[in-house]
C-alpha cells in the first residue's frame, strides 16, 4: 500500500519549457515533503523541501507546491535544461513519528524527466 | 560529491557467502540509515540508527545485520542472502535534531545475489 505516490513514471519536456512532475499522498499525518534528484549511478541528491505550513517555496527554477486538502505536491522546473534529465523521487516524513530527530522518509516510485535539446 | 560515501560501490556474491557493505559520513551528522531499492519499486527504508543507536528496523530479515560503531560509520552485514535480495543499497545521513532535515545520500552499493 504505497503512501507516496508518483503516478507518472515517466515526462518528456522541450528544453526551456516547463516541467511539472506530480506527487500524491495519502497520509494526512506527512508534513515535510522533499523532491530529491537522481542521475544514474549516483545516489539521490536533495533538491527542494516544504513543510505543511506552506504552500510553496521556491528555490531558483525550482518550485513546490503544496495542496494539504487534495493530498497532493508537484515540482515545477522552469526554464528546463537538459541537465535536469533524471529521475525526481518525492518523499514525506510525519515529524510527529520522529525519533530523537532522525526522519522516517517514505518515497515515491520516481519520474524519470527527460528534456530534450 | 554529497559527504556520504560508500563501498563497495559494486558486488556480486553467492547465496553462502559473507560479505559487509560500509557507509561513512564526513558531515558531522548523527543519524544514519540504510535503504533498499529494487527495480520498479520505491526505496525502501531498512534501518536508523541516531546517536549510534538503531532507532527503527522495517521488519528487516535477520539476514541483514546492521551496525553502528560511531555517528560517523554504518555497516551492513550480509550472510546468506537470495536472489531477490539483489538491489541497489543506500546510505544517507542527517543532523538528528531538530526538524525538517534532509537527508544525504551515498552513491549507492549495486548488489547481485547469484
Amino acid at each position: 500500500d504505497q503512501q507516496v505516490k508518483q503516478n507518472s513514471p515517466s515526462l518528456s519536456v522541450q528544453e526551456g519549457r516547463i516541467s511539472i512532475l506530480n506527487c500524491d499522498y495519502t497520509n494526512s499525518m506527512f508534513d515535510y515533503f522533499l523532491w530529491y534528484k537522481k542521475y544514474p549511478a549516483e545516489g539521490p541528491t536533495f533538491l527542494i523541501s516544504i513543510s505543511s505550513i506552506k504552500d510553496k517555496n521556491e528555490d531558483g527554477r525550482f518550485t513546490v507546491f503544496l495542496n494539504k486538502s487534495a493530498k497532493h505536491l508537484s515540482l515545477h522546473i522552469v526554464p528546463s535544461q537538459p541537465g535536469d534529465s533524471a529521475v525526481y523521487f518525492c518523499a514525506a516524513s510525519a515529524q510527529g513519528r520522529t525519533q530523537g530527530g532522525s526522519e522516517k522518509l517514505v518515497f515515491g516510485k520516481g519520474t524519470k524527466l527527460t528534456v530534450n535539446p | 560529491e554529497t559527504g556520504v560515501t560508500q563501498t563497495p560501490r559494486h558486488l556480486v556474491m553467492g547465496m553462502t557467502n559473507k560479505k559487509s557493505l560500509k557507509c561513512e559520513q564526513h558531515l558531522g551528522h548523527n543519524a544514519m540509515y540504510w535503504y533498499k531499492q529494487s527495480a520498479k519499486k520505491p526505496l525502501e527504508l531498512m534501518f536508523v540508527y541516531n546517536f549510534k543507536e538503531q532507532t527503527e528496523n522495517n521488519s528487516v530479515p535477520s539476514r541483514f545485520s546492521p551496525e553502528c560503531p560511531n555517528s560517523s560509520h554504518l555497516f551492513l552485514h550480509l550472510h546468506t542472502l537470495q536472489p531477490e535480495d539483489s538491489a541497489l543499497y543506500l546510505c544517507a545521513s542527517s543532523p538528528g535534531q531538530g526538524l525538517f532535515n534532509e537527508q544525504f545520500f551515498g552513491p549507492g552499493t549495486r548488489l547481485t545475489v547469484l
